[in-house]
């Protein structure tokens, strides 16, 4: 079966970038989305299609697909952005939806 | 508006059938492109996706769950229906339904969540 890789934790001050990262055998091949979920709540989708933002999700979201790796970057980072975030996948080959581990966005 | 509703037994016993319903709003399953799909995510743990129906009726499971889940759907009430066999304390998690909506051939991926409901498995 298809397998996401994630890291666990990622750490980022208040106004920069953070950049989480998705591995997958040739992930660049697919569509990927990507969810944020604070404590308490359910995920909400911040990215799909590898790059889109649904609407009311802000511009500082975004995301990028190639090769092996999928990243979803965070401009301007917020307190607010503290969360767990997760990439996702449709895997054709075995009509599975797939998720990674999950990363702790921690802003310090 | 767009917006589903797990409802449910909060504890059950080991060895029983779970049985959830999500109840949804502002969208048909029977319209192209529409599914619904059931995850779960254990206490601090990551997210698991279980199953999903789609608009014609297409059925798909995780395949290390497949032999315990069944999905259906009423379209009448706009439900949409998991069950879960011979449970066990394993299986306690915030189980949650989503939308999955594909527009005019893209996918935009689970793009409505419930809020979850928490089942125990317990004696």
């Amino acid at each position: 079966s298809y397998v996401l890789s994630q890291p666990p934790s990622v750490s980022v001050a208040p106004g920069k970038t953070a950049r989480i990262t998705c591995g997958g055998n040739n992930i660049g091949s697919k569509s990927v989305f990507w969810y944020q979920q604070k404590p308490g709540q359910a995920p909400i989708l911040v990215v799909y299609g590898d790059t889109d933002r649904p609407s009311g999700i802000p511009e500082r979201f975004s995301g990028s697909n190639s090769g092996n790796t999928a990243t979803l970057t965070i401009s301007r980072v917020e307190a607010g952005d503290e969360a767990d975030y997760y990439c996702q996948v449709w895997d054709v080959s075995s009509y599975h939806w797939v998720f990674g581990g999950g990363t702790k966005l921690t802003v310090l | 508006q767009v917006t589903l509703r797990e409802s449910g037994p909060a504890l059950v016993k080991p060895t029983q059938t779970l049985t959830l319903t999500c109840t949804f709003s502002g969208f048909s399953v029977s319209t192209s492109g529409v599914s619904v799909s059931w995850i779960r995510q254990p206490p601090g743990k990551a997210l698991e996706w279980l199953a999903l129906i789609d608009w014609d009726d297409d059925k798909y499971y995780s395949t290390s769950l497949k032999t315990r889940l069944t999905i259906s759907k009423d379209t009448s009430k706009n439900q949409v229906v998991l069950i879960m066999t011979n449970m066990d304390p394993v299986d306690t998690a915030t189980y949650y339904c989503a939308r999955i909506n594909l527009v005019r051939g893209v996918m935009r991926g689970m793009d409505v969540w419930g809020q979850g409901t928490t089942v125990t498995v317990s004696s």
